[in-house]
């Protein structure tokens, strides 16, 4: 049982565009969330988190939004640029545990 | 900072054999370490955890006996798949965080082929 989904498993944007990458997930003792970046064949980057005590974050052109009442985070990139083209994971962690969970991905591909 | 190397970036081994795949966090102590997998269009999933001086715990379903899992010091951890199938053909990611920080920082990943 996957707790963490997403549900698109690619979006496609035009450059300047946003971008809103979305993540649902179920485990309600989750109490930290992370974006990571992924290219092909390369380990995933590290881009963005946000403490289940906050509902926004916001880095540069990354801000990313936390609705606990909905179990739902969404990563906002504005405005999107041709190199933010990659696989973007969510990941959820347990309070007072080490493991995280991943979502599935979702292939974002900003069009110039 | 933060960075994480994994050797070799990709390795093509016969069927068999054993293979082991280094992690090391280069400028950070990393008190525990993760083991991923990662299958085409997938996402990543889970191994096992390390922690420095103890033994691996590892995901239901995963094979302790056949995925061993060594961290022997706060900068390395490494997996040696043993007798190697076709179906262990992967990429293989580390993950590495110290006691301090939530985020996890990872590898570049292992291409490893079973022919």
């Amino acid at each position: 049982d996957q707790q963490v989904k997403q549900n698109s498993p690619s979006l496609s944007v035009q450059e300047g565009r946003i971008s809103i990458l979305n993540c649902d997930y179920t485990n309600s003792m989750f109490d930290y969330f992370l974006w990571y970046k992924k290219y092909p064949a390369e380990g995933p980057t590290f881009l963005i988190s946000i403490s289940s005590i906050k509902d926004k974050n916001e880095d540069g052109r990354f801000t990313v939004f936390l609705n606990k009442s909905a179990k739902h985070l969404s990563l906002h990139i504005v405005p999107s640029q041709p190199g933010d083209s990659a696989v973007y994971f969510c990941a959820a962690k347990e309070y007072n545990f080490n493991k995280f969970y991943f979502g599935s991905g979702t292939k974002l591909n900003v069009k110039p | 900072g933060a960075v994480v190397s994994q050797h070799p970036s990709w390795v093509i081994c016969k069927s068999g054999t054993s293979v082991k795949i280094e992690c090391r966090s280069l400028d950070f102590q990393a008190t525990t370490m993760f083991w991923y997998r990662q299958f085409p269009k997938k996402s990543l999933m889970l191994m096992a955890t390390s922690n420095e001086g103890s033994k691996a715990t590892y995901e239901q379903g995963v094979e302790k006996d056949k995925f061993l899992i060594n961290h022997a010091s706060l900068t390395l951890s490494t997996l040696t798949v043993t007798s190697a199938h076709p179906e262990d053909s992967s990429f293989y990611i580390c993950s590495a965080r110290d006691g301090s920080q939530y985020e996890q920082y990872f590898g570049p990943g292992t291409r490893l082929t079973v022919t």
